[in-house]
């Protein structure tokens, strides 16, 4: 079993849609939470990081962490056609290198 | 600053040739990583290099070989490519004392192995 798991996908959505991208974990240990927007052809970008639980919100984005439920999500609202990317979910511990989920391809429809 | 660059973009090799990726990073980061991305199975680190002088091995290391040239360069060398090897291969850098682990990647060499 992966460390991190993440839908593939392909997600499509609308223009103007909000989006829900999700994340499973096992290791109870981690603490620090991220998601990288990688667009085709070109490497990762951190887009949004956490740290423990919680809401943080940036903008259009969204990303929550429930560590009860070992669960991430990053929502965009108002989705648009330069959303459409893979997101990648990336976690770790203080002691630990970065794991990263297989990453969801969304693509937003005009 | 053009950030962390690699070379080559594409590469074709043959089962058994040898080639060197290249990483360079004008940040003055400490850490530079080596990733491969293959569909369905994310990111996976291949070595890294806390530091100038030190590498240390990831997840998926056998085949490959690393050297920490100086403080910018980190170069991954396969030394018998084989076609299990074909990825894209992402090079990253990061700079000491962020609260978060951000890494900065570079924008990836296609390795296709025949």
């Amino acid at each position: 079993q992966k460390e991190v798991e993440q839908d593939p996908g392909p997600l499509s959505v609308p223009e103007g849609a909000i989006v829900s991208l999700n994340c499973t974990y096992s290791n109870s240990a981690f603490q620090y939470f991220m998601w990288y927007r990688q667009y085709s052809r070109k490497g990762p970008e951190l887009l949004m990081y956490t740290y423990s639980s919680g809401n943080k919100e940036d903008g259009r984005f969204t990303a929550q962490v429930d560590k009860s439920s070992k669960y991430i999500s990053l929502f965009i609202r108002d989705s648009q056609p330069s959303d459409s990317a893979t997101y990648l979910c990336a976690m770790y511990s203080s002691a630990s290198k970065i794991i990263f989920g297989s990453g969801t391809r969304l693509s937003i429809r005009p | 600053n053009a950030g962390v660059t690699q070379t080559p973009k594409f590469q074709v090799l043959k089962t058994g040739q040898s080639m060197t990726l290249q990483c360079a990073q004008d940040m003055n980061h400490n850490s530079m990583y080596w990733y491969r991305q293959d569909p369905g199975m994310g990111l996976r680190l291949i070595y890294y290099s806390a530091s100038e002088g030190t590498t240390d091995k990831g997840e998926v290391p056998n085949g490959y070989n690393v050297s920490r040239l100086n403080k910018r360069e980190f170069s991954l060398r396969l030394e018998s490519a084989a076609p299990s090897q074909t990825s894209v291969y992402f090079c990253a850098s990061r700079s000491p004392g962020l609260a978060i682990n951000e890494q900065f990647f570079g924008p990836g060499t296609r390795l296709t192995v025949l």
